[in-house]
């Protein structure tokens, strides 16, 4: 086990609604990166965080957003949701400075109906 | 041209073969690599870095070849249990973009 946890495991929701995704990472991480994955796809890169604040960010609009708290765990947010974000989001923890290998938790399964 | 290159397979193979794959990455500033196994639908998992003086663990091989930009991943003598999608990882580097291939489908077949 990576020691990273998301919830939800899965979510419905439908066109227009916002979600709220959540990730607590690995014990000594301090740095938290998501990614959507959608079926048949290797993951997207859609944002980093490292000491609270966005260190990077993917090809994702701004109704893609995030937060990262004191104790390193995060937030993924999405506003307006649509069909096309439907997808695996998958939270991986690291630490900066280091080699920075990936530890993904299991993913929330979102889907937009 | 994609960032990360990889045949999506599948990839057939019976037990005990030896099976190789290739990825091909584009960001020449690119500064580390990695192979990470995908069970459907699960999470990816790291199964090893890989450098240019190429690494073994077991029955897996990966080597790095800087000059023409590609990454291979060799396993030995195929188990069932080997059977998953394989993720060709490159860190450009920076603020430390992480970019997947694609990612290479493999089944053994008994």
């Amino acid at each position: 086990e990576t020691g990273v946890t998301q919830s939800p495991t899965h979510l419905i929701k439908t066109r227009g609604q916002q979600v709220t995704l959540r990730c607590s990472s690995q014990s000594g991480h301090n740095t938290v990166s998501w990614y959507q994955q959608a079926l048949g796809q290797g993951p997207q890169f859609i944002f980093q965080y490292y000491r609270e604040e966005e260190n990077g960010r993917g090809n994702f609009p701004p109704r893609f957003s995030g937060l990262q708290f004191p104790n390193y765990s995060s937030e993924l947010n999405v506003n307006a949701l649509e069909l096309d974000d439907s997808a695996l989001y998958l939270c991986a923890s690291s630490l900066k400075g280091t080699d920075e290998k990936l530890f993904f938790g299991s993913g929330t399964q979102l889907s937009v109906l | 041209r994609k960032e990360v290159e990889q045949d999506p397979g599948p990839f057939n193979v019976p037990e005990g073969a030896t099976v190789a794959f290739n990825c091909t990455y584009s960001n020449s500033a690119s500064q580390s690599f990695f192979w990470y196994r995908q069970d459907c639908r699960k999470e990816p998992k790291l199964l090893m870095s890989v450098y240019s003086s190429g690494n073994e663990d077991g029955r897996f091989t990966a080597q790095l070849n800087r000059a023409s930009q590609y990454i291979s991943l060799l396993i030995r003598d195929s188990k069932l249990s080997d059977s998953a999608t394989y993720l060709c990882v490159v860190n450009g580097g920076g603020y430390q973009k992480v970019t997947f291939g694609i990612g290479t489908k493999l089944q053994v077949i008994p």
